[in-house]
């Protein structure tokens, strides 16, 4: 089945740098959606993405669809306390077909 | 807007019993997703309802997981009888469209289900 992979499994980072996250796939994707995950929540979206090539920006955030619709990339600027959280990744590749998501990364930041 | 509601957040029971999780989705979207979510698999959906209709469920894991839509405005997850791996933090989820742009999924916040 499709699969999205995001690595590393965790980051580590001081408050007020930048970081930037990635998520591949083997397969071509029509969407991709980007949520972050707190403890005890749900996921909640951040950026949907939804043309090749689209760079989409909320606040802090930055995502891009990559050209080859392969790819998507998430960045976050002069990070808070309050980023601490999974950032999730998310594909779609086609009107009905199933929202694949990836396992996640979980982001620590140090005051 | 409320979002969706999930109840129970947390429930523990011991092997064999009957568990029903339940969710209210966001007044007016005609999609709903049971999803759950482990530390080794991450997110997985089970099940996605269309107008209240089942379209696919080949993601429940065993005939001892049902879901049902009576309305638009409640769904149920049952698991008879469970089984301690069915532990996980199971994720109800709504959406305007399915596929379409700009309409993304929302979630609820998930029920923690600890099966001893």
């Amino acid at each position: 089945g499709q699969q999205l992979n995001q690595s590393p499994q965790s980051m580590f980072i001081q408050e007020g740098e930048d970081v930037s996250m990635n998520c591949t796939s083997s397969s071509i994707f029509n969407t991709w959606l980007w949520y972050k995950q707190d403890p005890g929540e749900g996921p909640v979206l951040l950026i949907a993405l939804y043309k090749a090539g689209e760079l989409t920006s909320n606040g802090r955030l930055t995502a891009q669809f990559g050209i080859t619709r392969k790819d998507s990339f998430l960045n976050i600027s002069a990070s808070i306390p309050s980023d601490v959280g999974i950032y999730f990744c998310a594909g779609q590749s086609g009107a009905n077909s199933k929202l694949t998501f990836g396992k996640g990364i979980t982001l620590s930041v140090r005051p | 807007d409320a979002g969706v509601i999930q109840s129970p957040r947390h429930e523990v029971t011991e092997m064999g019993q009957e568990v029903t999780l339940r969710c209210k989705p966001i007044s007016g979207h005609d999609y709903l997703f049971w999803y759950r979510q482990t530390m080794m698999r991450g997110l997985e959906l089970l099940i996605y309802f269309n107008n209240n209709v089942p379209i696919d469920d080949s993601g429940m894991p065993e005939d001892r997981f049902s879901a049902k839509m009576p309305n638009a405005s409640f769904s149920t997850l049952k698991i008879q009888p469970s089984e301690p791996r069915d532990s996980a933090v199971y994720f109800c989820a709504s959406s305007l469209g399915y596929g379409a742009s700009n309409q993304p999924q929302h979630f609820g916040d998930g029920t923690r289900l600890s099966i001893l």
